[in-house]
């Protein structure tokens, strides 16, 4: 079956730092891939999606570009800040609409001033 | 908009107690999903309706957990009778046109 595996955690970073969180899927056809975001206190968020292959998803910031190749959707950013400390969950959904999400476990960003 | 409504936000029950909870989508959405979201681990799909059909409920442990959305907008999610294992935030989430999955912010049940 489908599946979304997350690079381990936590994530401690300073402010202005680069960001990398890893993410790779397993799936037939072709998915959509997304991120979602789970502030402290907070409801799960969509970031950022992609629908096809090469197609780059980006908001606030963060981007993540769908690699068929390497079947991965690898989060980034630039320049870190506080606000976005947060729970970060990959997620995929099978072609086609109103599909279920399956999502990875999650990984805890910590970013210090 | 008001966003996904669920309540309570937090519920303490003893092993074998019955308990339910409610979500209230976005209004005009049709498509609601209960998900389960054990600690440190993505949330998992339960129950997805469309309207007032279950269309997927093959992630529902039948035997105890029950769900219905009998006018096609607000749902209920139960479990009778609750065990340990069933200490988890659960999620209901709701689509519009757009097709993204719209989030509420759970309830944490403690089974103690």
């Amino acid at each position: 079956g489908d599946s979304v595996t997350q690079m381990e955690g936590p994530v401690t970073l300073s402010e202005e730092a680069f960001l990398t969180i890893n993410c790779t899927y397993t799936a037939t056809g072709y998915p959509s891939l997304f991120w979602y975001v789970q502030y402290p206190g907070e409801g799960l968020q969509l970031l950022l999606k992609a629908t096809k292959a090469d197609d780059k998803g980006s908001n606030k910031g963060f981007e993540a570009t769908y690699r068929k190749e390497t079947t991965s959707f690898h989060l980034e950013k630039g320049s870190v800040q506080v606000s976005d400390s947060a729970v970060y969950f990959c997620a995929l959904s099978p072609t086609g609409a109103n599909s279920k999400l399956t999502f990875g476990k999650g990984i805890t960003l910590s970013v210090r001033p | 908009e008001a966003g996904v409504v669920q309540s309570p936000r937090y519920k303490i029950i003893e092993k074998k107690q019955p308990v339910a909870f409610w979500c209230n989508p976005i209004s005009g959405h049709n498509t609601l999903y209960w998900y389960r979201q054990n600690l440190g681990q993505g949330p998992e799909l339960l129950i997805r309706y469309e309207n007032e059909e279950a269309v997927d409920d093959s992630q529902l442990p039948k035997d105890r957990f029950s769900a219905e959305r009998l006018k096609g907008v607000d749902s209920t999610l139960k479990i009778q009778p609750a065990e340990l294992g069933d200490s988890a935030v659960y999620l209901c989430a709701s689509v519009g046109s757009s097709y993204e999955q719209y989030f509420g912010p759970g309830t944490r049940l403690t089974v103690t």
